[in-house]
């Protein structure tokens, strides 16, 4: 069984850097595609990027700017950093595995998610 | 950039009863592209439904996809009452490569 985690700081000041890191366990970062997805309290889910197993990367347009994805297959995780962020960016972030099948494209696995809050 | 729009936001419904939810594109999308997702307060959001009417591991056959081009619905034959939860919509695309529509919630009548 897949199992992601996020681990991050919780509490970020504006302007700074926010640095998520996501272990994967049960299965290798070798293969498919990793993504980030965060949702605002009370909102819905905004798609913020992914990173495959060779590196590549795609980012959301709206954020593409500020954000840095990575892989350490050495540790099978991989990391978000969002750079210059505002009360805009709180939300709880999800780590998730993209799945293919059938031509098509989803998320089949889930971390737990980890608030991020940022405030002075 | 294609828009997902779902509907309605919430829909107020009793056990047993039949749920549609409707996920309407802003262009034509292939059918494959289409996922629906189940969020409940707390918890990540758990995968249902892919390539529009595919259901996941482990999902009830209660739970049935169709749809194609901009329109597409997600039905709940008989609700159960772990199934009241906020539904969403997903498409993949070229760029951003993934959209969610804004979810509708099934609750409790």
């Amino acid at each position: 069984q897949v199992q992601l985690q996020e681990s991050g700081p919780g509490l970020v000041k504006p302007s700074e850097t926010l640095s998520l890191t996501c272990s994967v366990s049960g299965g290798s970062i070798n293969r498919n595609s990793w993504n980030w997805i965060r949702q605002p309290p009370g909102k819905g889910l905004e798609w913020i990027g992914y990173i495959d197993y060779s590196g590549s990367t795609s980012y959301n347009p709206s954020l593409k700017s500020r954000v840095t994805m990575s892989l350490d297959t050495s540790k099978n995780e991989f990391s978000l950093k969002l750079s210059s962020v505002t009360a805009a960016d709180t939300a709880v972030y999800y780590c998730a595995r993209e799945e293919y099948d059938l031509g098509s494209l989803f998320f089949d696995y889930w971390g737990q998610g980890t608030l991020i809050t940022v405030s002075s | 950039e294609i828009v997902l729009t779902q509907s309605p936001g919430t829909l107020s419904l009793s056990p047993g009863e039949r749920a549609t939810l409707s996920c309407r594109a802003s262009q034509s999308v292939s059918s494959s592209s289409l996922a629906w997702y189940q969020q409940k307060p707390g918890q990540a959001p758990r995968l249902l439904i892919y390539g529009a009417s595919s259901r996941a591991t482990g999902i009830p056959d209660r739970f049935s996809g169709s749809g194609s081009g901009t329109d597409f619905t997600l039905t709940i034959s008989r609700l159960e009452p772990e199934d009241f939860a906020v539904y969403y919509c997903q498409q993949y695309g070229s760029s951003p490569r993934f959209t969610f529509g804004p979810g509708t919630k099934v609750d409790l009548k």
